[in-house]
């Protein structure tokens, strides 16, 4: 199956700077890639998205990166501000077979954003 | 926020103890999905149903059993639970295994 790891479980920067967050996946059958923002005892929110027919997509701050042939995906934010800070959370779909629509996800980032 | 709306909130249960965690979208979607969410862990995803039918079982133990009336509600029914089952349990819908939104969870002591 599906085996999606996340770096870094912690990130801490100063309001106005960028933060990164980076993904890799293990299955190269995999062809959506969510990202999810969770504030501290909310739901987890879809904040972008990317399909495996696109390297990379923007929404104003944030952006993502998708590499496939080396099974890996970033997530770019940039001019953090203090309400940035929850835990992100990347995902990878598998897609065909008895997985389709299941989800992995990666264990978080805690994202911290000094004013 | 109110697409997709889980009761209860918060469930506090003991071993012996027989309860039931309700999921409902209004989203007009066809699939929907339990998670468990465990301090330090990933999302854990336990089933998924796509058009009330079964789809995914991910090895969850028999103390959990879901119930897929309907494309609209989802129900868990936990029994003879562990403390290790402490969590947040999460449900999500989506339309055709697409993305995914997520519910407000219910929040799982077992004593």
């Amino acid at each position: 199956g599906e085996n999606v790891e996340q770096h870094p479980s912690t990130l801490s920067v100063q309001e106005g700077d960028s933060a990164v967050i980076k993904c890799t996946y293990s299955d190269s059958a995999s062809n959506y890639f969510p990202w999810y923002k969770q504030e501290l005892g909310k739901r987890p929110q879809l904040i972008i998205d990317i399909r495996s027919n696109v390297g990379e997509k923007k929404d104003q701050r944030i952006a993502v990166t998708l590499n496939k042939t080396a099974k890996h995906f970033s997530l770019h934010i940039t001019e953090t501000q203090p309400e940035d800070s929850a835990v992100y959370f990347c995902a990878a779909q598998e897609a065909g077979g008895t997985s389709y629509g299941k989800l992995t996800f990666g264990q978080g980032t805690i994202l911290t954003v000094h004013p | 926020e109110t697409g997709v709306t889980q009761t209860p909130r918060h469930l506090v249960m003991g071993m012996t103890n027989k309860k039931s965690l309700k999921c409902e979208q209004h989203l007009g979607h066809n699939a929907m999905y339990w998670y468990k969410q465990s301090a330090k862990k990933p999302l854990e995803l336990m089933f998924v149903y796509n058009f009330k039918e079964q789809t995914e079982n991910n090895s969850v133990p028999s103390r959990f059993s879901p119930e897929c009336p309907n494309s609209s509600h989802l129900f868990l029914h936990l029994h003879t639970l562990q403390p290790e089952d402490s969590a947040l349990y999460l449900c999500a819908s989506s339309l055709t295994l697409d993305t995914q939104y997520f519910g407000p969870g219910t929040r799982l002591t077992v004593l």
